[in-house]
């Protein structure tokens, strides 16, 4: 149980163009979505904290107008990356709050490698 | 300093223990997390701990939490080349559903 996927799992695209990424969690509902980022050999810096039905909360520093997240329903959010430059390209992850014996925790996606030329 | 800092790097033998330690600066953590990073995925939930227990185990795993020291360290017994990844550590801050972590720790397991 508690399988995050997300989707692509890669992408290369052009400078200027956008690119969305899906975050799915296939086997149970979740209200609070995370995205992260993760570069070469470094932790994951949390993005923005997406609950369903509302807008998301960014952290510092990121553009919440290049960064656009929707979660529309309990089971999907999804992070546009608009007119992405090559400074974006990062490995992408998702995390969905579920339970994991008492207490809520948060289950990863397997990630998405973005590259923009 | 860094909220949660980590060794980064450990090379063992496989067939022996592998000790991953971790520290963390804030002492209202309520739970603390085990990540599992193998190349190019996402992170594996491995195991976690409440902040008002010393230890958890769980098959190979063992969890030891000193939480006068703020020190975590995650015990892998009997390590195996597919343990080979890197092991980020976590804390959950009380009231938050965030998580903050460590640079993570690579483990490389030779045989």
């Amino acid at each position: 149980g508690a399988v995050v996927s997300q989707h692509p799992s890669w992408v290369i695209c052009k400078s200027g163009t956008s690119v969305k990424i899906e975050c799915r969690s296939l086997d149970f509902q979740a209200t609070t979505m995370f995205w992260y980022r993760q570069f070469p050999k470094q932790s994951l810096m949390l993005m923005a904290t997406s609950n369903e039905g509302s807008k998301a909360t960014y952290e510092q520093g990121v553009e919440k107008d290049k960064f656009l997240i929707n979660h529309a329903s309990l089971t999907l959010s999804t992070l546009t990356v608009t007119s992405a430059h090559p400074e974006d390209s990062s490995f992408y992850i998702c995390s969905a709050l579920g339970l994991a014996g008492a207490t809520d925790t948060q289950y990863f996606g397997p990630g998405t490698r973005l590259t923009v030329l | 300093g860094e909220d949660v800092e980590q060794s980064l790097f450990l090379s063992v033998r496989e067939g022996d223990s592998s000790v991953i330690n971790c520290t963390y600066t804030d002492s209202s953590s309520t739970y603390l997390y085990w990540y599992k990073q193998e190349p190019g995925a996402g992170l594996q939930l491995l195991t976690y701990i409440f902040s008002n227990m010393d230890m958890k185990q769980d098959q190979r795993l063992t969890v030891l939490l000193n939480k006068k020291d703020k020190h975590l360290s995650l015990r892998i017994a009997d390590t195996q080349t597919g343990d080979s990844a890197i092991y980020f550590c976590a804390e959950r801050k009380s009231g938050y559903s965030t998580l903050t972590f460590g640079k993570g720790t690579m483990l490389l397991v030779s045989p």
